[in-house]
């Protein structure tokens, strides 16, 4: 079946830094990925829809200079936190969609935990 | 825009019984997809069931079954004979047909507990 690779699990950093979390499709193409955030014991939040060889859409409210999206191969998203701060602390979730079509399935990685110290 | 409801925080069921997961969403879209997705606690989102709104027929999977009103806008899930296996927190989902508009929003959740 098709898996999602999201690199790495858990991440500490310390504040003022940036951190780039990686989404790979491993046995297929994804043109479209999804990037969400979960805040503990809460619902997924879409923070935006990352497009191969385009820039990405954001969700109202969510910072794009500050969440930083590449989608530069059919294989790989990244999403990158730029001068990460403690209320960045979260666990981001990507997910890729399967195919083209409307009945295409999505699947999610297993999702990074960033702790920002 | 849309919105998906889970007015159920917390479930407990004993292990073997029967329970209901409640959804209800809001739509203004005549042809929608709705999902019923699985986080146990390694947090990994694990697809249990999907339910195509022009369908009629309510979907299955084993010991997963759905509730369909689409008059009502309500999406329940059955689990029957549930195991230990199946305590996790159950989001109910909701995907737009309509041209690019793939994105999935998201209910609360339900922590979902079996008891032994």
């Amino acid at each position: 079946g098709a898996v999602v690779s999201q690199h790495p699990s858990w991440v500490i950093c310390k504040s003022g830094t940036s951190v780039k979390i990686e989404c790979r499709s491993l046995d297929f193409q994804a043109t479209t990925m999804f990037w969400y955030r979960q805040f503990p014991k809460q619902s997924l939040m879409l923070m935006a829809t990352s497009n191969e060889g385009s820039k990405a859409t954001y969700e109202q409210g969510v910072e794009k200079d500050k969440f930083l999206i590449n989608h530069a191969s059919l294989t790989l998203s990244t999403l990158t936190v730029t001068s990460a701060h403690p209320e960045d602390s979260s666990f981001y979730i990507c997910s890729a969609r399967v195919g083209t079509g409307l009945n295409s399935p999505l699947h999610f990685g297993n999702g990074t935990r960033l702790t920002v110290t | 825009a849309q919105t998906v409801t889970q007015s159920q925080p917390e479930m407990s069921v004993q292990e073997a019984e029967t329970v209901t997961l409640s959804c209800t969403y809001d739509t203004s879209e005549s042809d929608y997809y709705l999902f019923w997705y699985k986080q146990p606690p390694s947090r990994q989102m694990i697809l249990v069931i999907r339910q195509e709104a022009y369908k009629q027929q309510n979907a299955t999977e084993n010991r997963f079954s759905v509730n369909f009103q689409k008059a009502a806008k309500s999406f329940s899930l059955k689990i029957s004979d549930s195991q230990l296996g199946d305590a996790a927190m159950y989001f109910c989902a909701y995907r737009g047909s309509g041209g690019s508009n793939y994105k999935l929003t998201f209910g609360k959740g339900t922590l979902l507990t079996v008891n032994p």
